[in-house]
């Protein structure tokens, strides 16, 4: 079974605060993404990684930034965390394989929470 | 434009009875894909059910059919026999082209009562 874990299931950050919420895949998936989830919105794309040290912006980015020095790993980094960025964290990650759905498998989650 | 459009903020069903949940989706892209993803309480996404845009058959996985309509550009998730367990956010999304970010749309409530 494809696993993917996320740092922490809550978090508390003061506004002001570099906040790191940090992905691990472990099924040598090469993409790996990261959303946003609020109310009435869906989830919506911060910034996606295809391969190690790669990186694309999604559709939110702005005040957000990645990291992806090893395979498995995917950062999400708020540098200075503002209370509108409180909201649901998810990870995802997902194969590229011709042929097939190639569907994301997801983490638990973040709920972020800054004061 | 939205490129995904879910309807129905919230929906309810009897146990036991058949649902259907709406999506509809906007592309100009030939291939593409769309998903439906479920997310209970506990918050975990689970992938439900996949239909290519060349697939000829709707899809299917147990109770979970999509009736996908290609020249409506909708692709509906029908549960059958609804359970309790089946109470969640459900999500479809799409994939265009050759890439592999997903667009999601708003999601559906349902609730299911005994």
């Amino acid at each position: 079974d494809v696993k993917v874990t996320q740092s922490s299931r809550y978090l508390v950050k003061r506004t002001g605060e570099k906040v790191f919420l940090e992905c691990v895949q472990d099924m040598d998936h090469e993409n790996m993404f990261w959303y946003r989830q609020d109310p009435g919105l869906g989830l919506r794309l911060i910034y996606f990684s295809y391969d190690v040290k790669m990186k694309e912006k999604g559709d939110i980015p702005e005040g957000y930034s990645v990291s992806r020095e090893k395979k498995e790993r995917f950062s999400l980094i708020l540098e200075s965390a503002s209370t509108n960025q409180t909201s649901m964290y998810l990870c995802a990650s997902s194969l590229v394989t011709s042929g097939r759905p190639n569907e994301q498998f997801f983490g638990p989650g973040t709920r972020l929470t800054v004061l | 434009a939205q490129k995904i459009t879910q309807t129905q903020p919230g929906m309810f069903v009897q146990e036991k009875e058949a649902v259907t949940l709406d999506c509809t989706y906007d592309t100009s892209d030939q291939s593409y894909g769309l998903f439906w993803y479920k997310q209970p309480s506990s918050g975990e996404m689970i992938f439900l059910i996949y239909q290519g845009s060349y697939d000829e058959q709707n899809a299917t996985e147990g109770r979970y059919s999509l009736n996908f309509q290609k020249a409506r550009k909708s692709a509906n998730l029908v549960i059958s026999a609804s359970q309790l367990g089946d109470s969640a956010m459900y999500f479809c999304a799409m994939r265009e082209g050759s890439g592999s970010r997903l667009t999601f749309g708003e999601g559906t409530q349902l609730t299911v009562n005994p």
